[in-house]
């Protein structure tokens, strides 16, 4: 079975400054895929970025990027130059390759202050 | 594409009502996800389909709880009897299978209240 660790319920940071959101995952699968998404005040899932188990770079999307380290099963998301519209949940994701079942983490608010 | 379309947005029935969630997947996507997501349990899965088969409903939680799909462009959540602990934000999902990198594409949910 695969599990996902967010171990920060809430996080604060100030505008234009990087942040780095914790997560930690266990799985005996060779093979998977880690996720990011964003949870607005308004309620949408919204997919950030993903990695693969075997991607041999760390991922990035704009100012998204992902902190993969393998050996330590972890993939920390980091928020470059925060912006207020930043202020949001997010929840880590992850998946074995060839499944669909996607496990969710209990996620971490984010707060961006100006 | 309009994306997965959930509907209604919103829902307050009484305790003991029947409730129909309805989702409508992406077009081509072969496979739709209801999650629930509450305060205190977070996202879980409740069932998936492929091709419209019910592939995994380990997470249903009673009978009171049933999922169709009847076509790939159409499926409902139905709760009957609803109960105030089934209150929660209840989302629907759709992937295609050969795009695993993109997860999933969420519906923007239905938030249900049992009074």
């Amino acid at each position: 079975a695969q599990k996902i660790t967010q171990t920060q319920p809430g996080m604060f940071v100030q505008e234009k400054e990087a942040v780095t959101l914790d997560c930690t995952y266990d799985t005996s699968d060779p093979s998977y895929g880690l996720f990011w998404y964003k949870q607005p005040s308004s309620g949408e899932m919204i997919f950030l970025i993903y990695q693969g188990s075997y991607d041999q770079q760390n991922a990035t999307e704009g100012r998204y990027s992902l902190n993969f380290q393998k050996a330590r099963k972890s993939a920390n998301l980091v928020i470059s130059a925060s912006q207020l519209g930043d202020s949001a949940m997010y929840f880590c994701a992850m998946r074995p390759t060839g499944f669909q079942k996607l496990v969710f983490g209990t996620g971490t608010r984010l707060l961006v202050s100006p | 594409d309009a994306g997965v379309i959930q509907s209604p947005r919103h829902e307050v029935t009484e305790m003991g009502q029947e409730v129909t969630l309805r989702c409508k997947p992406i077009s081509g996507h072969d496979y739709l996800f209801w999650y629930r997501q509450t305060m205190m349990r977070g996202l879980e899965l409740l069932i998936y389909f492929n091709n419209n088969v019910p592939i995994d409903d380990s997470g249903m939680p009673e009978d009171r709880f049933s999922a169709k799909m009847p076509n790939a462009s159409f499926s409902t959540l139905k709760i009957q009897p609803s109960e105030p602990r089934d209150s929660a934000v209840y989302f629907c999902a759709s992937s295609l299978a050969h795009q695993g990198d993109y997860g999933y594409t969420f519906g923007s949910g239905t938030r249900l209240t049992v009074v």
